[in-house]
């Protein structure tokens, strides 16, 4: 059972252009939302992270919204760079489950110039 | 901050070997500590967690076992291990006010 699904597995965009990245949950006891970074080899990095009581946070060029009624939350970056192909996972995570986090699939995000 | 140190980074191994894998966490005390894993094509994984030293959660039944012997290291391990168990496997730390911060990761391959 995929709690967290990123049902587009790819996305391509030109470079300066919006990317959005897009995650659908299903468990309603999901309260905190994380977007984390991955280079091949690597560990993720965090990128940004929203808690349900808010529909929208904004750090640079990365914003985070999220739609609790429809279990959607989105990542849009813009404008978009070269530096930013990587695969992007959404994650979740609920209060008092002791930051146990359920990762999406992940979308692999690559930004053309 | 917290620095997640993960070795080795990449490991073959034989059907059958056992397996060891370290994590030590450096820029924090008593953080939460977890074992992920990421098979080839999907998300990562919650394998183990475990909120102080001798106190394990396992997530999902499975080949692999973990412990914690001291406050900031965390190692897993398997006595025998098993084709399924290829993957990447990923430590991460986590405190109270930050994300969960991740090691670089291992690539184990069984072969």
């Amino acid at each position: 059972d995929q709690q967290v699904k990123q049902n587009s597995p790819s996305l391509s965009v030109q470079e300066g252009r919006i990317s959005i990245l897009n995650c659908d949950y299903t468990n309603s006891m999901f309260d905190y939302f994380l977007w984390y970074k991955k280079y091949p080899a690597e560990g993720p990095t965090f990128l940004i992270s929203i808690s349900s009581i808010k529909d929208k946070n904004e750090d640079g060029r990365f914003t985070v919204f999220l739609n609790k009624s429809a279990k959607h939350l989105s990542l849009h970056i813009v404008p978009s760079q070269p530096g930013d192909s990587a695969v992007y996972f959404c994650a979740a995570s609920a209060t008092g489950g002791g930051n146990k986090l359920t990762f999406g699939t992940g979308t692999q995000l690559k930004v053309e110039l | 901050s917290q620095t997640i140190h993960q070795w080795p980074a990449t490991l073959v191994q034989p059907v059958g070997s056992p397996l060891s894998l370290e994590c030590t966490v450096e820029g924090t005390s008593n953080p939460n500590l977890y074992w992920y894993r990421q098979a080839a094509g999907r998300g990562l994984q919650l394998l183990f967690y475990s909120v102080g030293i001798g106190q394990i959660s396992s997530e999902v039944p499975q080949n692999l076992s973990a412990s914690r012997p001291q406050d900031r290291q965390f190692i897993l391990s398997s006595k025998k291990l098993l084709l399924s168990d290829s993957g990447f496997y990923l430590c991460a730390s986590y405190r109270p006010g930050t994300a969960s911060t991740f090691g670089s990761g291992t690539r184990l391959t069984v072969v």
